[in-house]
């Protein structure tokens, strides 16, 4: 099974306006992380934010907000404000903390989110 | 933080050639960890690379398809060998600087690997 999943390959928003960006996981894991990630056409990957599974707030960073439910096991990115320069790729990523050493992310298939003037 | 110098930003190589990628840390790091992403798709990691060890490959990557050197804690180079138009990717180096799940992963700005 996948451990991410974004199920909008693409989303498109007026500027100034909010916009969700759906991301469900998959872990048995009690002890997680969830990051978002930002991804330009020049293809670096910018972090935005990041949920613990122990966090009892959403996580909020500038403009981007964090929906976590844990028991629908969904942790949507929240942009507020949208400006041209938030078009971009936008990818959902997990790190599970059960075994020792297993620190790489997985990463979901992606959003490319498009702000219309 | 960490940052990450990563090279050549991008490159157009022949097939059967074979192309090493670069990446360069400021700071000390334990595990770096090498990802693939094909176009329009997602990061699949490749590898994961400690120093002083060989470094763990996924399910359907293969050292010598992908090997991997790790001399030191701040650097280490993926070669891409006998290319073929299907090795046409991003590939990105990144760098964690802890351990915990709540630690950022720090991306190089990638290697865009065209192969014809």
């Amino acid at each position: 099974a996948q451990k991410i999943t974004q199920t909008q390959p693409g989303m498109f928003v007026q500027e100034k306006e909010a916009v969700t960006l759906d991301c469900t996981y998959d872990t048995s894991d009690q002890s997680y992380g969830l990051f978002w990630y930002k991804q330009p056409s020049s293809g670096e990957m910018i972090f935005l934010i990041y949920q613990g599974s122990y966090d009892e707030q959403n996580a909020t960073e500038g403009r981007y907000s964090l929906n976590f439910q844990k028991a629908r096991k969904s942790a949507n990115l929240v942009i507020s404000a949208s400006q041209l320069g938030d078009s971009a790729m936008y990818f959902c990523a997990m790190r599970e903390g059960r075994l020792a050493g297993a620190n790489n992310l997985f990463f979901g298939t992606g959003t490319r989110l498009t702000v219309i003037p | 933080s960490a940052v990450i110098s990563q090279k050549p930003s991008r490159d157009i190589c022949q097939r059967g050639t074979s192309l090493t990628i670069q990446c360069q840390v400021d700071s000390q790091v334990t595990m770096m960890f090498w990802y693939r992403q094909q176009p329009g798709q997602s990061l699949t990691l490749i590898a994961t690379a400690n120093q002083g060890s060989e470094a763990t490959y996924e399910s359907g990557f293969v050292i010598d398809k992908f090997p991997i050197s790790r001399p030191n804690l701040t650097f280490s180079t993926l070669t891409v060998s006998n290319m073929s138009p299907e090795d046409s990717s991003i590939y990105l180096c990144s760098v964690q600087t802890g351990g915990g799940v709540n630690t950022e992963a720090f991306f190089g700005q990638g290697t865009r690997l065209t192969v014809v």
